[in-house]
């Protein structure tokens, strides 16, 4: 089983800030890592798939790069929006796994 | 739309089934997977199981092995979860979802459906 390790477990911002959210796996996932959002009380969101393309209606402030191990979520200029937990998934092989989340919290 | 509504969830000893269902409008199963996520309170997203779009392969994770069933009627255009010799850590908001692209491996999981409570307890 691929481990998904993510940090910081909470990032505290405040709005207009860049955020920078990491997820590194166990082993090497190849190009297979995705991104979600999710808010409270609600079901997660697709933000991210495959390292770097957007989902429909994401929009251009959330990117994604990296490869192999090590991956990196950023957020260019946090609105209000923003400020939720964020999950890395891996679909390299059987089982999928997430991490453990990112909650970027207002500072 | 593409919309999931899953049903089905509830109050249950330990040691008893349970049957989840996942209702799709929008799509047809026959050209998705699709999978199940839970969300025990208060944690993160655990990966449960996975139905590949052509319904014969099938996929667990090993906390649910042996005790969970995914299955599909495509008359219906349903999805089902059979929940055997439930635990207290089964306790969660379960989840269905659908693969991102039709046919393929294309397991990340969009749209998700609202969740549906499953709670273990004596």
């Amino acid at each position: 089983e691929i481990v998904l390790t993510q940090s910081p477990a909470i990032l505290s911002l405040s709005p207009g800030e860049r955020a920078t959210l990491s997820c590194r796996a166990s082993q090497s996932v190849s190009s297979y890592l995705v991104w979600y959002q999710q808010k409270p009380g609600q079901a997660p969101r697709l933000l991210i798939y495959d390292v770097s393309n957007r989902a429909t209606g994401i929009p251009a402030r959330f990117s994604g790069s990296g490869s192999g191990t090590d991956f990196t979520l950023t957020i260019s200029s946090l609105e209000p929006e923003d400020f939720a937990v964020y999950y890395c998934q891996h679909r390299s092989s059987w089982p999928l796994t997430f991490g453990g989340g990112t909650k970027v919290e207002i500072k | 739309q593409v919309q999931l509504v899953e049903s089905g969830g509830g109050v249950v000893q330990p040691g008893r089934s349970l049957r989840l269902s996942c209702a799709a409008s929008g799509f047809t199963l026959t050209n998705y997977g699709m999978h199940w996520v839970r969300q025990a309170p208060g944690k993160g997203l655990e990966w449960v199981a996975a139905i590949l779009y052509d319904g014969n392969n099938k996929h667990y994770a090993d906390s649910v092995r042996g005790r969970f069933t995914i299955s599909r009627d495509t008359s219906k255009n349903t999805l089902y979860l059979q929940m055997n010799s439930l635990r207290i850590e089964d306790t969660a908001v379960y989840y269905c979802a659908r693969a991102g692209r039709h046919h393929g491996d294309f397991h990340w999981f969009d749209p998700w459906g609202q969740g549906t409570q499953v709670t273990v307890s004596s």
